[in-house]
């Protein structure tokens, strides 16, 4: 256990709302990501961090916000929530050219 | 435009037999492989990894062999347990940055 939760672990919104999902850690890793896992796509990268207040863009980063105030925190934010956004959301930490830890994974649905 | 590709969706082998999985990539850049296990409901678990500068690395039942020339690298799981049932997803990075998994294998182990 990497030392990493997700928060929530299920939401149902409605198209055009926002929402926030929270990723925290107690490992004090450099880098975060987030992700999301679509069945036929494996898992496509969206946004990652090297630092606090540091990010940049992934794979598929349109449509999503992220923030990253403090080490332990990484927020991911659906300004107006698409169906196309319905999926499972994983965070993962990692130091530097090392292997990523994976979060729990946040289901997700937009109706 | 994936560039890393698992073609097959799924895998059956008898328990003790060997299981092996497959993945190739587009992107001779890449330079660290991975290969993470997950179970559902759970983030992915990281299982091991071999850097482009070996062909082969190996911890306990599980191999992983790279063939650069191929752009292919294989899991090998000897011998295999029901408790080794699970999706499989081989992922790649170049500098350990911007990782691209593979949509994953579903290995299905029967006693």
């Amino acid at each position: 256990d990497a030392g990493i939760t997700q928060s929530p672990r299920h939401k149902v919104t409605e198209t055009g709302t926002p929402v926030t999902l929270r990723c925290h850690q107690t490992e004090n890793h450099r880098y975060m990501y987030w992700y999301r896992q679509d069945p036929g796509h494996g898992l496509r990268l969206i946004h990652y961090s090297y630092g606090v207040k540091d990010t940049d863009k992934g794979e598929v980063s349109d449509g999503y916000s992220v923030s990253r105030s403090k080490t332990e925190d990484f927020l991911l934010t659906l300004e107006s929530a698409t169906s196309s956004q319905t999926s499972v959301y994983f965070c993962a930490i990692s130091d530097p050219k090392e292997e990523q830890y994976f979060g729990p994974g946040t289901r997700l649905t937009v109706t | 435009d994936q560039q890393v590709k698992q073609n097959s969706p799924s895998l059956s082998v008898q328990e003790g037999r060997i299981s092996i999985l497959n993945c190739d990539y587009t992107n001779s850049m890449f330079d660290y492989f991975l290969w993470y296990k997950k179970y559902p409901a759970e983030g992915p678990t990281f299982l091991i990894s071999i850097s482009s500068i070996k062909d082969k690395n190996e911890d306990g039942r599980f191999t992983v062999f790279l063939n650069k020339s191929a752009k292919h690298l294989s899991l090998h799981i000897v011998p295999s347990q029901p408790g080794d049932s699970a999706v499989y997803f081989c992922a790649a990075s170049e500098n350990n940055n911007d990782m691209r998994f593979g949509a994953g294998t579903r290995l299905t182990v029967k006693p």
